[in-house]
C-alpha cells in the first residue's frame, strides 16, 4: 500500500528561524512529489520534483528530493507569521493519476 | 476567471439524510477527484473521475456515491450509510499527467 510520512507533525518556531519539514514515501511506481500549504481552506501548490538531488526553489522556500532515501524537506528560512499553516506533502505514481497525502506538519511561527 | 468552484461552503445535515455537494470546474480539466481532510490524517481520496461518465473508487469510498456526466462538473453524495461524514471535503481537477488544483473546500457537519 502506498504510504507518506511526514516530521515532525507539529512545529513552532520564533519568527526568523529557519524550519526543515521532512517527507518519506512509499510507493510504487513513483511519478512525482509535491508540497503544498494550506492555511484555512484549499492547499495551495509549492512544488513539485520528480528528480533527485534538483532544488527548487522559491523564494525563501526551497525543496529537494532524494530518491535513493525515498524522501523529500522542506525548507523555510527567515520564517515570517505568514508561514503558519499545514504543510503537506503528497506523491503521484505512475498511470493511476490520484495522490496519495501524507498527515500534514503544522507549523506554527511565533512573533 | 478559470477556477474550481464548490458549494456549499457549509453545509448541515440531519443523520440519515443524503447530501450532494457541488464541484465545478472550468479548466477544462479532464481528471477531477474527491478529498477528504480529518485532523491529523491528511488528505484521503474517496472517488475520482479520469473521464466524462468513468470514475473510480479511492481509499474510503464507502458511503459516498459520484458521478460525471458533464466534465465540468463531479458531484459528491455523501449517504445516509457513511457513519462518521463529519469532515472538510476538498475537490480537486487537474490535466492528465499534470499538476492537481484544489477549490476551496466544503465543511460537512452532522447534527
Amino acid at each position: 500500500e502506498d504510504k507518506v510520512v511526514q516530521s515532525p507533525l507539529s512545529l513552532v518556531v520564533h519568527e526568523g528561524d529557519t524550519v526543515t519539514l521532512n517527507c518519506s514515501y512509499e510507493v510504487t511506481n513513483f511519478r512525482s512529489l509535491l508540497w503544498y500549504k494550506q492555511e484555512k481552506k484549499a492547499p495551495t501548490f509549492l512544488f513539485m520534483l520528480t528528480s533527485s538531488g534538483i532544488e527548487k526553489k522559491s523564494g525563501r522556500l526551497s525543496s529537494i528530493l532524494d530518491k535513493k532515501e525515498l524522501s523529500s524537506i522542506l525548507n523555510i528560512t527567515a520564517t515570517q507569521t505568514g508561514d503558519s499553516a499545514i504543510y503537506l506533502c503528497a506523491v503521484e505514481n505512475q498511470g493511476a493519476q490520484k495522490l496519495v497525502f501524507g498527515q500534514g506538519t503544522r507549523l506554527t511561527i511565533n512573533p | 476567471d478559470g477556477g474550481i468552484t464548490q458549494s456549499p461552503k457549509y453545509l448541515f445535515r440531519k443523520e440519515g439524510q443524503n447530501v450532494t455537494l457541488s464541484c465545478e470546474q472550468n479548466l477544462n480539466h479532464d481528471a477531477m477527484y474527491w478529498y477528504r481532510q480529518d485532523p491529523g490524517q491528511g488528505l484521503r481520496l474517496i472517488y475520482y473521475s479520469q473521464i466524462v461518465n468513468d470514475f473510480q473508487k479511492g481509499d474510503i469510498a464507502e458511503g459516498y456515491s459520484v458521478s460525471r456526466e458533464k466534465k465540468e462538473s463531479f458531484p459528491l453524495t455523501v449517504t445516509s450509510a457513511q457513519k462518521n461524514p463529519t469532515a472538510f471535503y476538498l475537490c480537486a481537477s487537474s490535466i492528465w499527467g499534470n499538476t492537481i488544483y484544489f477549490g476551496e473546500g466544503s465543511w460537512l457537519t452532522v447534527v
